[in-house]
């Protein structure tokens, strides 16, 4: 049973790009999760699915911010028009109910 | 809800002595409270879980924890800390759709 996988590990961009990060879950859990991490601080809840549909979104999440789960299994979250206070590891979990969550390694975000 | 205060910013053990990180709930109704670790510039790891099942619960890496309701603790701990111990330790109460952390215990370990 492999684990929560996140695509890239890492990523440097210039302010103002879009930039677009991976999660697969571990098969067969239907909720998903993402979460953000600043520097010092523990992780900040984004939003979340149950199979396709996003079931809670933050105040965090702004309007530049767009999380799909197009077919209930893997996640993709869009930053547009990056700006340098998104730097951040954004992390995924999932978990096969509301139960344990199992994070992936992460992305880290840096913005230029 | 239920709400969790971890006592301590950062400890400091030497290696080979006990762990303790200490984490406070603030209600009687505890559906779930979790232990996370997160190493260096890694994701979480879950490293226990209590539910109400067992009072006493061991985790991964030899740690454990014990629900006490009479002191509304549940604090990890550890025999002998080990240098790969060094990493920042979350108490997260759980049972609900998403998981609210706070800034954590950093644990630092000497030789």
């Amino acid at each position: 049973d492999t684990g929560v996988s996140q695509d890239p590990r890492h990523k440097i961009t210039k302010r103002g790009q879009n930039v677009t990060f991976r999660c697969d879950p571990i098969s067969e859990h239907n909720r998903l999760y993402w979460y953000r991490q600043t520097l010092g601080q523990g992780p900040e809840f984004l939003t979340y699915f149950q199979n396709e549909a996003q079931l809670e979104k933050s105040r965090l999440l702004s309007d530049r911010f767009s999380a799909e789960r197009p077919k209930g299994s893997f996640s993709t979250l869009e930053i547009q028009r990056t700006e340098q206070g998104d730097s951040a590891m954004y992390l995924c979990a999932s978990s096969p109910r509301l139960d344990t969550q199992y994070f992936g390694p992460g992305t880290r975000l840096t913005v230029l | 809800a239920q709400s969790v205060t971890q006592l301590d910013s950062h400890v400091s053990v030497s290696e080979g002595t006990p762990v303790l990180l200490r984490c406070n709930y603030s209600s009687s109704y505890s559906p779930s409270l979790f232990w996370y670790v997160q190493h260096p510039n890694k994701g979480l790891q879950l490293l226990l879980k209590y539910t109400s099942a067992a009072t006493l619960v061991k985790g991964i890496n030899g740690f454990e924890a014990e629900f006490k309701k009479s002191e509304t603790s549940f604090h990890l701990t550890k025999p002998s800390a080990h240098m790969s111990d060094a990493a920042e330790y979350f108490c997260v109460p759980g049972g609900y759709n998403k998981l609210i952390f706070g800034a954590g215990t950093r644990l630092a370990v000497h030789p």
